[in-house]
């Protein structure tokens, strides 16, 4: 166990909807990131939040979107889903804004 | 754009044997290596790193190993067992280099283990 926790574990949807996932890292890590994972693209970095603001920005689409609140806890929400958005969706945290990072269980997202 | 290579896709070993995933990295600024495993239905696990000043690291029946002149580094599993069955992603990382980790993960390798 990563210590790493991640909301909902599964999530079925329909094209044009918008869902919000979670994820509360490590306790004292102050850096969350999120990646997708899909059979065709592999992990792909999507974001980076570090005590509560944007550092580092990936392979993130316009219709996706992440916080970090002031507990440490990030969102990424997810809006007019595709059925192309159906991956595993996980969260990493780290103790900086670099370093170890260490993965969640993962949220998997199904659109329909 | 940086590109981590990692091959081979899949691999099959007996128990026992030994077990090696070379990966290739194209970003010289690439100071950071990280291992991870995958089991079927969580999250990737960091198993293993190794820095750029450092040309091999153990760890009991892991190892990694980089020559960082060809840009290449390996995993090595050594005494298989059932349970190291897994997908097997390497990474590689500009640690300080940015303000922030850019990190790269290869495509993966599925493992099995026979027992």
């Amino acid at each position: 166990d990563s210590g790493v926790t991640q909301t909902p574990k599964h999530l079925i949807t329909a094209t044009g909807q918008r869902v919000t996932l979670r994820c509360s890292p490590r306790s004292g890590d102050l850096s969350v990131y999120w990646y997708q994972q899909s059979l065709d693209q592999g992990l792909q970095f999507l974001i980076q939040y570090y005590n509560g603001e944007e550092r580092a920005k990936g392979n993130i689409l316009e219709r996706f979107s992440a916080q970090q609140f002031p507990d440490l806890h990030s969102e990424l929400n997810l809006s007019s889903l595709e059925l192309g958005d159906s991956a595993l969706y996980f969260c990493a945290s780290s103790a900086r804004d670099r370093g170890e990072q260490y993965f969640g269980p993962g949220t998997r997202l199904t659109v329909t | 754009g940086e590109n981590v290579e990692q091959h081979p896709s899949t691999l099959s070993v007996q128990e026992g044997d030994s077990a090696v995933i070379k990966c290739t990295y194209s970003d010289s600024a690439s100071n950071y290596f990280p291992w991870y495993k995958q089991e079927l239905g969580k999250g990737p696990q960091l198993i293993i790193d190794i820095r750029s000043n450092v040309g091999e690291k153990k760890d009991q029946r892991i190892a990694v190993t980089l020559n960082k002149t060809a840009k290449h580094f390996s995993l090595h599993i050594t005494e298989t067992q059932p349970e190291d069955s897994a997908v097997y992603f390497c990474a590689a990382s500009t640690q300080g280099k940015t303000s922030y980790d850019k990190v790269i993960f290869g495509p993966g390798t599925s493992l099995s283990v026979i027992p």
